[in-house]
Parts: C-alpha cells; sequence; structure tokens
C-alpha cells in the first residue's frame, strides 16, 4: 500500500520558524512535493525533492532523505498569510508525474 | 494567461441525477487530473490523461467517468450521482511533472 504521514495542525508565532514533517512508504518514489492550499482556494506548488537534500525557495526550504523515506518543509520568518494547510505529495513516477497526497498539515500563524 | 479553469463552480443535485463537470487549461500541457477532496482527506486522484486520447483511473474512479476531448479539454462525468460524492473536485494540469497547476475548483453537494 501507500501512505503519507503529516502532523494534522501545527501553531506557531509570527516570525518564527516551523517544520513540517511527512514520512512516507510508498513504491515507485520519484520524489517529494509541497503544496500549499489557503481556505477555500486551490493547492499551490511550492516545492519538489528528487534528490536528498535541501531545497530552498525564499522563506521556504524542503528536505528529502530517501533512505529514511522521510521529508519536510521549513517556513522560516513566519506571516499571518502562511496561514493554510500544506500537503506533501509523493511523485510515483512514469510520464504523467501521477501524485499522492497526504491528508495536510493545517498551520495557524498567530500575532 | 487564464491557466485551469473549471466550470461550474458550485453546483447542487440530487440523488440519481448526472452531470459533467469541465475543465480546460491554456498552458499546453500533456498531463491533465481530477481529483476529489473532502474534510481531512486529502486530495484523491480520480482519473488521469497523461496525453490527449489517453485517460487511466486513479485511487477512486467508481462512479465517474472522463473524457479527453482535446490536448486543452478533460471532463468528469458523473452518471448518476450520490451523497458519498459531494466533495470538492480540482482539475489540474501538468507537463510530465511534479508540479501541478490547479483549478478553483468545483464545490458539488448531492442531496
Amino acid at each position: 500500500g501507500q501512505s503519507l504521514e503529516q502532523p494534522s495542525e501545527v501553531t506557531a508565532v509570527e516570525g518564527a520558524i516551523v517544520q513540517i514533517n511527512c514520512t512516507y512508504q510508498t513504491s515507485g518514489f520519484y520524489g517529494l512535493s509541497w503544496y500549499q492550499q489557503h481556505d477555500g482556494g486551490a493547492p499551490t506548488f511550492l516545492s519538489y525533492n528528487a534528490l536528498d537534500g535541501l531545497e530552498e525557495t525564499g522563506r521556504f526550504s524542503s528536505f528529502l532523505s530517501r533512505s529514511d523515506s522521510y521529508g519536510y518543509l521549513l517556513l522560516q520568518e513566519l506571516q499571518m498569510k502562511d496561514s493554510a494547510s500544506y500537503f506533501c505529495a509523493v511523485r510515483r513516477g512514469g510520464s504523467q508525474g501521477n501524485l499522492i497526497f497526504g491528508k495536510g498539515t493545517k498551520l495557524s500563524v498567530k500575532p | 494567461n487564464a491557466g485551469v479553469t473549471q466550470t461550474p463552480k458550485f453546483q447542487v443535485l440530487k440523488t440519481g441525477q448526472s452531470m459533467t463537470l469541465q475543465c480546460a487549461q491554456d498552458m499546453n500541457h500533456n498531463s491533465m487530473y481530477w481529483y476529489r477532496q473532502d474534510p481531512g482527506m486529502g486530495l484523491r486522484l480520480i482519473y488521469y490523461s497523461a496525453s490527449e486520447g489517453t485517460t487511466d483511473k486513479g485511487e477512486v474512479p467508481n462512479g465517474y467517468n472522463v473524457s479527453r476531448l482535446n490536448k486543452r479539454e478533460f471532463s468528469l462525468r458523473l452518471e448518476s450521482a450520490a451523497p458519498s460524492q459531494t466533495s470538492v473536485y480540482f482539475c489540474a494540469s501538468s507537463e510530465a511533472g511534479a508540479r501541478q497547476y490547479f483549478g478553483p475548483g468545483t464545490r458539488l453537494t448531492v442531496l
């Protein structure tokens, strides 16, 4: 079977750093993606890791360890607008690039 | 450049009624996808189309059919709607990669 585990909720204060973990168990693993979704909105792409290590995009960074079947999303200098749900998603490969999504982590940023 | 568009935005059906959800993308992407999102369940893949003329089942295809009308358009049909199909439906497209672009969603209620 395939499964992704991530915390259901995380709370942090403005300006802080928060890490959202994701562990996965799946066949045909090609890489790990992260998506952000605000309430009532559509998911939007944040990052993708195909290889082990850290990818940085502005205030957001994503990490992957293939040997540990583990990744995380790191959000720095938190802002109120970062309050949203964050989904990790495994890319299972092939030309179609199918994704299997985790259930999401709801991040609440407090003033 | 509208990205991915979906119609309708909202729909209420009675059990047993049929309807088609429309999706179009203007990014010249080969791959298109239909997901459903239920509270606490993340996004689950219903059907996908790796390229024009091909469609394949995802995780939860039962009760749905799809048509890849051309490269731009990918429709999802509910032949006989059931209350269990009450959900938010998202269409997405990608160019064979981990980055998928999502439409705004269709909020469907089946009574």
